[in-house]
């Protein structure tokens, strides 16, 4: 288990600037979730992977979010035109679960990236 | 819809104090829940979970963690703290039959000599 790894740990750009952050999940989790948490709070749901289908995504994330999780291995969070509002720490989640609820298992977390808008 | 509520945005307590921190939820049923802990510049780490059966529940680090359905909470407990217990923590419940986890706002705790 080497655990959840994520990169980078910080990402500083200017307002405007396209930016991707990647997760590599524990190797045999079949589901993956990306979240965001600012200063003070939670993190809040952002996207969530069973395998390589994305399953749900927040209202909170706009159109200038996606994220991929090809081959249902690592996955990709992309924020484009990025905006002072989007500063944040991005964390990437991984579990397993065969079947059941996906809310019932405890989720593994990354140590996150921390995103500066300049 | 589900939503979790920690009162405490800080707490602090002298090393070798008992420790509670609150967390109330509100959801229609049994939910899944959990604390979890967050040093800074880190990620989450599972403390403990309950999801059915003895409300009681131990986890990691000497931590526990009570289940009480009639006052909707799940408070967090330790009965003597160290130092290095000084973190973030992180009361969530599980979105029944979905795949969300809500989280609270959390409570940091400082520990003093």
């Amino acid at each position: 288990d080497t655990g959840v790894s994520q990169d980078p740990r910080h990402k500083i750009t200017k307002r405007g600037q396209n930016v991707t952050f990647r997760c590599d999940p524990i190797s045999e989790h079949n589901r993956l979730y990306w979240y965001r948490q600012t200063l003070g709070q939670g993190p809040e749901f952002l996207t969530y992977f069973q395998n390589e289908a994305q399953l749900e995504k927040s209202r909170l994330l706009s159109d200038r979010f996606s994220a991929e999780r090809p081959k249902g291995s690592f996955s990709t969070l992309e924020i484009q035109r990025t905006e002072q509002g989007d500063s944040a720490m991005y964390l990437c989640a991984s579990s397993f679960q065969p079947t059941g609820p996906a809310a019932a298992q405890p989720q593994h977390f990354g140590d996150g990236t921390r995103l500066s808008i300049l | 819809a589900q939503s979790v509520t920690q009162p405490d945005i800080h707490i602090t307590v002298s090393e070798g104090a008992s420790l509670e921190l609150r967390c109330n939820y509100s959801y229609g049923a049994t939910p899944y829940l959990f604390w979890y802990v967050q040093s800074p510049g880190q990620g989450l780490q599972l403390l403990l979970k309950y999801f059915s059966g003895d409300t009681l529940v131990q986890g990691i680090k000497g931590f526990e963690a009570e289940f009480k359905r009639s006052q909707s909470s799940f408070n967090l407990r330790k009965p003597s703290v160290h130092w290095s217990d000084a973190a973030e923590y992180f009361c969530a419940v599980g979105e029944a039959g979905g795949f969300k986890t809500i989280f609270g706002a959390g409570t940091r705790l400082f520990v003093k000599a």
